[in-house]
């Protein structure tokens, strides 16, 4: 089965940036979405189409994609950035969806 | 306000049955593909099921297939989850999610999700 590897967690002080990786292999159509839940909330999509940011989302927010790895990237880290953050794929034959183990961010 | 709410959940004994109901508002429920994802306690999140606007495609995850039916009816704008021979593993935060138009893998909406509890 198709599978997706997060980092448990992530620690950074404010203002700092932070990168959440998301390892698995995939090809150039299985793109990957990020969400960040925080504690006793539903997911809330942050990137879409591995860099694209839905409105609304702020810009501090970024999503890339190298020959290897897809990252996360949270500029300007605040306290309420504080939450669980998932990255999501599709397995090849772009029916199922998979999500990784998901990272804690913790701030400093 | 564009919004889900679900519903239907509770405890059950393994073997039993559930129906979850997911009401939507604020949009065109008949133009989304809809999803259910799980959370176990503590745990991450998990893809179960997913239905195409027309319901013409659906999809199981291998965890449910055979014992979960994904249905909607468009007409009262509500996604449904029929949940039979449930298991312990089953146990966790249900949420249904809206399939973005510009993107049907991103999950734009989401619900504020209901428990189903799975235990003797």
């Amino acid at each position: 089965s198709y599978e997706l590897a997060q980092p448990p967690s992530v620690s950074v002080s404010p203002g700092q940036t932070a990168r959440i990786t998301c390892s698995g292999d995939r090809s150039a159509k299985q793109h990957t979405y990020w969400y960040q839940q925080r504690p006793g909330q539903a997911p809330v999509l942050l990137i879409y189409k591995d860099r694209e940011r839905p409105s609304g989302i702020p810009q501090r927010f970024s999503g890339s994609r190298s020959a290897t790895t897809v990252t996360l990237t949270i500029s300007g880290v605040q306290a309420e950035d504080e939450a669980d953050y998932y990255c999501q794929s599709t397995d090849n034959s772009g029916d199922y969806v998979v999500f990784g183990g998901g990272t804690k961010l913790t701030v400093l | 306000e564009v919004q889900l709410v679900e519903s239907g959940g509770g405890l059950v004994k393994p073997g039993g049955s559930l129906r979850l109901s997911c009401a939507a508002s604020g949009f065109t429920f008949s133009d989304y593909t809809m999803n259910w994802v799980r959370q176990a306690p503590g745990k991450g999140l998990e893809w179960v099921s997913a239905i195409n606007s027309a319901a013409y495609f659906i999809y199981y995850s291998d965890s449910v297939k055979g014992r979960f039916t994904i249905s909607r009816d468009n007409a009262k704008s509500s996604l449904f989850l029929q949940m039979n021979s449930l298991r312990a593993d089953d146990t966790g935060l249900y949420f249904c999610a809206r399939s973005a138009n510009y993107d049907s893998n991103a999950f734009d909406i989401w619900g504020q999700g209901i428990l189903v509890t799975v235990s003797s």
